[in-house]
């Protein structure tokens, strides 16, 4: 299975808003809920930031909302600051039974 | 608070089996409503799904590394393990053992610090 398609890198400007896109299939994004996205900084453990495409946990500020239109979901960081710089993965439950994520994008804030 | 920590060596040769065990604490391997992953990040690349198992035994793997995986759990250790055969050079990467939801594997809630593991003779 190959990974979801994410954009190498993304940026935006403090107080911008950017948008992450993941790309999968019918077989995963497009098939069901569970669709969930992670940051991850340099040298560190992912972290959950959005569960079943739109849900966030606790903790996690609601600058950052997920959506999701057919085969494709969005993660979008509201209000950017300078801590929101990170590798972001999308990550996929899958029709196989199996997990795939995404090639990851490094979002970079100018 | 659940914590996960991954143990094993840090080298091993080429063709032999990496191994690593991954210990939970501050809560059960036992419950029903988790699954207990391995993910694997080459240095400098993306994240990569490995498998899963449930405390009773019935797992997945990635279809791409299926022939040489196998997970386990001992849940009189809190533990599951990883092993890994004829590895290469490629299998070089930082492995994080994690929770998943158990509702279809919605979301991993919880991670592991990561272990560096490099193949190399």
């Amino acid at each position: 299975q190959s990974a979801l398609t994410q954009p190498a890198s993304v940026s935006g400007s403090p107080g911008q808003s950017i948008t992450i896109s993941c790309t999968g299939t019918n077989s995963d994004v497009g098939g069901y809920k569970y669709v969930s996205w992670y940051q991850q900084h340099p040298r560190k453990a992912p972290k959950l930031m959005i569960y079943e495409v739109n849900n966030r946990p606790s903790g996690v500020p609601d600058r950052f909302s997920g959506s999701k239109s057919g085969n494709t979901a969005s993660l979008t960081i509201s209000g950017l600051q300078a801590e929101d710089e990170a590798d972001y993965y999308c990550y996929s439950y899958t029709s196989s039974n199996t997990v795939i994520f995404g090639g990851g994008t490094k979002m970079t804030v100018l | 608070q659940v914590q996960l920590q991954e143990s094993g060596p840090g080298l091993v040769k080429p063709s032999q089996t990496l191994s690593l065990t991954c210990t939970v604490s501050g809560g059960s391997i036992n419950s029903g409503d988790y699954y207990w992953s391995w993910i694997r990040q080459p240095p400098g690349k993306g994240l990569e799904w490995i498998g899963y198992i449930y405390y009773s035994g019935s797992m997945s793997y990635s279809p791409s590394l299926k022939s040489r995986v196998t997970i386990s759990v001992d849940t009189s250790k809190n533990q599951f393990s990883l092993k890994l055969k004829s590895v290469t050079a490629a299998d070089t990467a930082v492995y994080y053992c994690a929770r998943v939801v158990a509702v279809a594997a919605s979301h991993v809630d919880y991670w592991g610090q990561g272990i560096l593991v490099t193949v190399s003779s």
